[in-house]
């Protein structure tokens, strides 16, 4: 298995140019998300998928989209990048046990992204 | 408000100690589960241990133990007998529906020799 993968690890963008940050997992989980971090702070929930074809908006969805045809991708769109989307963003996946939440998120490495 | 609170940006320790990293969570769900990450220098999110709600026991995981306190809304990381490979940022983040997690802003753990 190789877990939850991540393309690429390192980009920069020209303000007002679009990308995709690509992200893909092989263990089958139902929940997929996307998260940024900033310096100083935890990480922020941009958007999640409870599963294919269904998509949420997170804490900061602004700037961003997303789609899920595929149980494997989840892929994230920024439309008009921005310095203010300087970050690292994070992919997961995780499972339901349906009880008390997950067990268990499993992260990608990670995309460093710089916008100039 | 914050749902997922640490209250101690930096600790310190020395080798072979313990020492306990805060998390407090604000949740009306009964259904939540509680996790605590580790991030090293070289960024990647290490899972640690996991609480859920319901789960009569505390976490053990290793060295790892979560000290969980329903009424007091408080998942406190112990690390027992600290070793160097332990300096790091550690994360607390809880979630409510099993699909993403809020995080709280992070600890960062030095420990010396």
């Amino acid at each position: 298995n190789a877990g939850v993968t991540q393309t690429p690890k390192f980009q920069v963008l020209k303000t007002g140019q679009s990308m995709t940050l690509q992200c893909a997992q092989d263990m089958n989980h139902e929940y997929m998300s996307w998260y940024r971090q900033d310096p100083g702070m935890g990480l922020r929930l941009i958007h999640y998928s409870v599963g294919a074809g269904i998509t949420d908006q997170g804490e900061v969805p602004n700037g961003y989209n997303v789609s899920r045809s595929t149980t494997e991708d989840f892929p994230l769109r920024l439309l008009s990048a921005a310095p203010s989307q300087t970050s690292v963003y994070f992919c997961a996946s995780s499972y339901s046990t349906g009880t008390s939440g997950s067990i268990e998120q499993f992260f990608g490495p990670g995309t460093r992204l710089t916008v100039l | 408000a914050q749902k997922i609170t640490q209250t101690q940006p930096g600790m310190f320790v020395q080798e072979k100690e313990a020492v306990t990293l805060d998390c407090t969570y604000d949740t009306s769900d009964p259904s939540y589960g509680l996790f605590w990450y580790k991030q090293p220098s070289s960024g990647e999110m290490i899972f640690l241990i996991y609480q859920g709600s319901y789960d009569q026991q505390n976490a053990t995981e290793g060295r790892y133990s979560l000290n969980f306190q329903k009424a007091r809304k408080s998942a406190n990381l112990v690390i027992s007998a600290s070793q160097l490979g332990d300096s790091a940022m550690y994360f607390c983040a809880m979630t409510e529906g099993g699909t993403a997690l809020i995080f709280g802003k992070g600890t960062t753990l030095s420990v010396s020799s």
